[in-house]
């Protein structure tokens, strides 16, 4: 069955340190790979996105995602967390359609 | 500037009542979807459509339904509102599947079912 999985519910990181949030998946073959922002109220801004290739995926804000096969992962990092970062997080999979992890609030601290 | 928008954006409507959520995008996009957004759940999804007259079951379709008449438009029908149906709900378009398949997402409507 298909599945994402982001093991950490909440996060708080303090302003300036750097920021990894997880995702693990379960699919068939290896799926198109996606991480978007939800600040609050909001819909979902799309962060990143990874289909075929390099591995190391840059996107908007600074961010990066990582794919490993091996692990069936796809972690969100950015190496200095701004106040505005703190938002919803979720990471998605999928082709056609797109089935979403149940997702990571980061909080910021000054 | 393409845009998708959902209305209305906040629905109070009591339990077993018809409600219809309406999506339409302008991005000439062909893929549509429906999530439901819950605490805990992330997004799951409720119907999608691949073009006009498609339309298939999600994760979550029961209680709910969806037409496809034109590409533009994508309506979500509750045919008796239920409690358990309170929820944010988005709305989602994306062209074909390749590495044009990012979804576009509406700013949610907010459904309360008393």
């Amino acid at each position: 069955a298909q599945s994402v999985t982001q093991p950490d519910i909440h996060i708080t990181v303090s302003e300036g340190a750097s920021l990894e949030l997880r995702c693990n998946y379960s699919y068939g073959a290896t799926p198109y790979l996606f991480w978007y922002v939800q600040s609050p109220g909001q819909g979902l801004q799309l962060l990143l996105k990874y289909f075929s290739g390099d591995t190391l995926v840059q996107g908007i804000k600074g961010f990066e995602a990582e794919f490993k096969r091996s692990q069936s992962s796809f972690n969100l990092r950015k190496p200095s967390v701004h106040w505005s970062d703190a938002a919803e997080y979720f990471c998605a999979v999928g082709f056609n359609d797109m089935r979403f992890g149940a997702g990571t609030r980061l909080t910021v601290k000054p | 500037d393409a845009e998708i928008t959902q209305s209305p954006r906040h629905k109070i409507t009591e339990t077993g009542r018809q409600v219809t959520l309406a999506c339409h995008q302008t991005w000439n996009h062909n893929n549509m979807f429906w999530y439901r957004q819950d605490l805990g759940h992330g997004l799951r999804l409720i119907h999608y459509s691949y073009g006009v007259q498609d339309t298939n079951k999600g994760e979550v379709s029961d209680g709910y339904s969806v037409s496809r008449s034109n590409t533009e438009d994508l309506p979500l029908t509750l045919e008796s509102a239920a409690s358990s149906q309170t929820s944010v709900y988005f709305c989602a378009s994306s062209d074909r599947q390749g590495k044009n398949t990012e979804a576009f997402f509406g700013q949610g409507t907010r459904l309360t079912v008393v």
